[in-house]
């Protein structure tokens, strides 16, 4: 089945010290999401590339950066986790940036713990 | 700039009740509508979606009709069962350019035996 994979789906990581979350997609889709959750509350988008164009939202802080090497996977990187970076990272895809009923497709999410 | 205005929960119901979800929206252009759903510990799922105005949008069960007039996209199920609890988001995107999907702020549905 055609699907968003996200490894690891749990990871652990100290203060301050670089973690890189990946995705991948097997349904061939332009566009990659990067949305942080944190707990009782929507998904928020940090960024998404349309194909190789990365468009970052105003807010994301700067220690978040991607990485989208091909079609099929992307990472993200956060260069110095801070206790407040704790949450769920969910991976997702669309066929386009936009137009009529372009849904998104989820992967499971990583949860990363800030020790 | 675009929003979706969800009712608050937690909403907690007994198995077989009927289930009604508030969802309105503001846009600027034409949107189309989403409902997903979120299993604890998992992540999002296309629940249903409606493009048009008048659309019905359906699946396991659960229905949302797109209305302009009222600017509303609601989530119903008429007997829901324990395995629906869960996080519900309604979320729209526009039709035309670039634009992410906007979420509501979700609404957490537990279902008691």
């Amino acid at each position: 089945d055609a699907m968003v994979i996200q490894n690891p789906r749990y990871q652990v990581t100290q203060f301050g010290k670089p973690v890189t979350l990946s995705c991948s997609q097997t349904l061939n889709h332009n566009v990659m999401y990067w949305y942080q959750q944190k707990s009782s509350q929507a998904p928020k988008l940090l960024f998404h590339y349309y194909d190789k164009d990365f468009n970052n939202e105003a807010d994301t802080p700067d220690n978040f950066q991607s990485r989208r090497p091909n079609t099929s996977f992307c990472f993200l990187d956060i260069r110095s986790p801070g206790l407040g970076d704790a949450a769920m990272y969910l991976c997702a895809t669309s066929p386009r940036q936009g137009g009529l009923g372009n849904e998104q497709f989820f992967g499971p999410g990583t949860r990363l713990t800030v020790l | 700039g675009d929003s979706v205005t969800q009712m608050e929960g937690p909403v907690t119901l007994s198995e077989e009740a009927f289930l009604t979800i508030n969802c309105t929206y503001t846009a600027t252009g034409y949107p189309s509508l989403f409902w997903y759903v979120q299993y604890p510990g998992e992540g999002l799922q296309l629940l249903l979606k409606a493009t048009k105005a008048d659309d019905k949008g359906s699946n396991k069960g659960f229905e949302a009709t797109y209305r302009k007039e009222t600017t509303s996209f609601h989530l119903e199920k008429g007997s829901v069962q324990v395995s629906d609890s869960a996080v519900y988001f309604c979320a729209l995107t526009t039709n035309s350019g670039n634009t992410p999907l906007v979420f509501g702020k979700g609404t957490r549905l537990s279902v008691i035996a």
